[in-house]
């Protein structure tokens, strides 16, 4: 089971709203409502940011937003801040021998 | 408050093995799934391994499977990691993390640990 494909990097300016993609297969992003997002800052442990595609835990900012389109998952961050600048994770559940694939992370970069 | 806290990692030879611990606290543990992922340094996520809320359903990442063994005691709060046959890049920080569910189908972590070390090496 090979990853899901995320960007490497994105930047953005404050103020304005990026999107990060998530693509995977119809055995995993495209076959469930499956998909979440998880914030990493250097050091830190992962937090989580959406679940089930488009849900936000309690405590997270309405500036994410998740959606998804037949394969491809996308996380964006509206009103972009400087402690948005983070390394960003889409997971999913997968049909395949491997119940659980991770994206290969995106670098957000706040300009 | 939840908490999550992982020992047991350490440095080890290739071929050798060693059992991670997750102490749990803050919420109730036998009415969720937990899970281990680890993340190698400088690199991303990995799932490794999950269990259901009673321990009939475990999942392996297929890098583990066969070598790694995934177990709870809820009477304990407690989550393990039996890890043998250890192998270089098996490498990393390892991360208890807890779902937000009770079983395996749709995974969720909205709590994860600090993190254990893991380093093999001859």
């Amino acid at each position: 089971q090979s990853a899901l494909t995320q960007p490497a990097s994105v930047s953005g300016s404050p103020g304005q709203s990026i999107t990060i993609s998530c693509t995977g297969t119809s055995s995993d992003v495209g076959g469930y409502n499956y998909v979440s997002w998880y914030q990493q800052h250097p050091g830190k442990a992962p937090r989580l940011m959406i679940y089930d595609v488009r849900n936000r835990p309690s405590g997270v900012s309405n500036r994410f937003s998740g959606s998804k389109s037949g394969n491809t998952a996308s996380l964006t961050i509206s009103g972009l801040q400087a402690d948005d600048e983070a390394d960003y994770y889409c997971n999913s559940y997968t049909s395949s021998s491997t119940l659980v694939v991770f994206g290969t992370g995106t670098k957000v970069t706040v300009l | 408050e939840v908490q999550l806290v992982e020992s047991g990692g350490g440095l080890v030879q290739p071929g050798r093995s060693l059992r991670l611990s997750c102490a749990a606290s803050g919420f109730k543990f036998d009415d969720y799934a937990m899970h281990w992922v680890r993340q190698a340094p400088g690199k991303g996520l990995e799932w490794v391994s999950g269990i259901t809320w009673n321990s009939d359903n475990t999942g392996y990442a297929d890098s583990v499977k066969g070598r790694f063994t995934i177990s709870r005691d809820n009477a304990k709060n407690s989550l393990y990691l039996q890890m043998n046959s250890l192998r270089v890049e098996d490498t990393a920080l390892y991360y208890c993390a807890k779902d937000i569910e009770w079983e395996l189908l749709d995974p969720d972590f909205d709590h994860w640990g600090q993190g254990t070390l893991v380093t093999v090496s001859s």
